[in-house]
């Protein structure tokens, strides 16, 4: 059973760049795509990008300019850097499998658990 | 880019009711819509895919139907379990949730 683990640190000062990781366990990160959503406190989801286990890209046109996701085969890890952070940018950071491709879309059915990151001074 | 818009956005029902939400996509989506459901402090869950297709392992009160710019999340019997915020989703964007609460 795959499962996904985010890890980072929980704290990031403003105009820093905020780096999490997700862990795939249980499974490959091969054939699937990988997103990163987060959610602020008491509000709705925000997809933020995909990878591909190839390594192409897919972005949030909102945070295009500030995201970089990259993927580590050998270590089966995710990875997102968000740059420039402000308190706009505290919420829970998800990532998620994703069933897709060019042609189909069976929705993200493996989520981690979600790890809390708070933009302050 | 595509914008997703549920409708209600809180919903007052009791155990046992018939629930219903819908989405609305400002262009058709085909049936590449999904809906999750999201208890506090918990990460989405995966209820529907395709519109229709039930995720494995959801009860079969769960029930997705629509294509193109219209689509609906209908909960034939709520069950306690089931008071959460509901969500569709259509690649990289999520509708703004639906909040079900016990009446």
């Amino acid at each position: 059973q795959v499962q996904l683990q985010e890890s980072g640190p929980g704290l990031v000062k403003p105009s820093e760049t905020l780096s999490l990781t997700c862990t795939v366990s249980g499974g490959s990160i091969s054939y699937y795509y990988w997103s990163w959503i987060r959610q602020p406190p008491g509000k709705g989801l925000e997809w933020i990008g995909y990878i591909y286990y190839s390594g192409s890209t897919n972005y949030n046109p909102s945070l295009k300019s500030r995201v970089t996701i990259s993927v580590d085969t050998s270590k089966n890890q995710i990875s997102l850097k968000l740059s420039s952070v402000t308190a706009a940018d505290t919420a829970v950071y998800y990532c998620a499998r994703e069933r897709r491709s060019r042609d189909y879309d069976y929705g993200m059915d493996v989520w981690g658990q979600g790890t809390t990151v708070i933009v302050s001074s | 880019d595509i914008q997703m818009t549920q409708s209600p956005s809180t919903l007052s029902a009791s155990v046992g009711d018939r629930v219903t939400i819908t989405c609305r996509a400002s262009q058709s989506v085909s049936s590449w819509l999904a809906w999750y459901q999201q208890k506090p402090g918990k990460a989405p869950k995966l209820l529907i895919y395709k519109a229709s297709t039930l995720e494995s392992g959801v009860p079969s009160r769960f029930s997705g139907s629509g294509s193109g710019t219209e689509f609906t999340l209908t909960i034939s019997s709520l069950q306690p379990d089931d008071f959460a915020t509901y969500y569709c989703q259509r690649y990289g964007t999520f509708g703004q949730g639906t909040k079900v609460e016990i009446k």
